[in-house]
């Protein structure tokens, strides 16, 4: 079974910690996403790789950055860490080669800056 | 650009009842469209999707959803509901370009 795998379900970091957020896919999919998923606010996408060494910003950048050494894994990093940042983070993949077009979803990092 | 609206951020339906989720949506060019459902503390899991040729498209635990032009809608329905439908559920849509824009999601309730 084809899988996204998000290391960590749940976490909980100091204001100002840098902490990184790491996804890994199995399906060597070109395109990899990070959203972050807030009640009332739906996903929102915060950053996204169409291959290795690429990345652009979705629509809100701020505060974060990603890293895409390797085909298979896409790091999300938040720099200093912020309270604004406790959220529910969704990391998915995709490929444009594939007739089974959308995205495969991992099960979610809880993140809790306190 | 596209968009996604769905109407409804709760709804609640008793167990057996019909299931009516309603999804509009905006776009230049013929998308594709999806439904997504988030168990409580999961990711989100594929539902159903339209890409082309038939425009009613039948998905996981007899869910199905109709995609009419005319209305710019894509709305999600289960003929009765069960417990375990309680969840949360997106509509997306895509212009094909490798990315995909969700809506707010619906929280659907199931009431004994």
């Amino acid at each position: 079974d084809v899988k996204v795998t998000q290391s960590s379900r749940y976490l909980v970091k100091r204001t100002g910690e840098k902490v990184f957020l790491e996804c890994v896919q199995d399906m060597d999919h070109e395109n990899m996403f990070w959203y972050r998923q807030d009640p009332g606010l739906g996903l929102r996408l915060i950053y996204f790789s169409y291959d290795v060494k690429m990345k652009e910003k979705g629509d809100i950048p701020e505060g974060y950055s990603v890293s895409r050494e390797k085909k298979e894994r896409f790091s999300l990093i938040l720099e200093s860490a912020s309270t604004n940042q406790t959220s529910m983070y969704l990391c998915a993949s995709s490929s444009p080669r594939t007739a089974n077009y959308g995205y495969t979803f991992g099960s979610g990092t809880r993140l809790t800056v306190v | 650009a596209q968009s996604v609206t769905q109407l409804g951020s709760h709804v609640s339906v008793s167990e057996g009842a019909l299931v009516l989720l309603r999804c509009n949506y905006s776009s230049s060019v013929p998308p594709y469209l999806f439904w997504y459902v988030q168990y409580p503390n999961q990711g989100l899991q594929l539902l159903l999707k339209y890409t082309t040729g038939a425009t009613l498209v039948k998905g996981i635990n007899g869910f199905e959803a109709e995609f009419k032009k005319s209305e710019t809608s894509f709305h999600l329905t289960k003929p009765s509901a069960h417990m375990s439908d309680a969840a949360e559920y997106f509509c997306a849509v895509s212009e094909r370009d490798d990315k995909i824009i969700f809506g707010k999601g619906t929280r659907l309730h199931i009431l004994p």
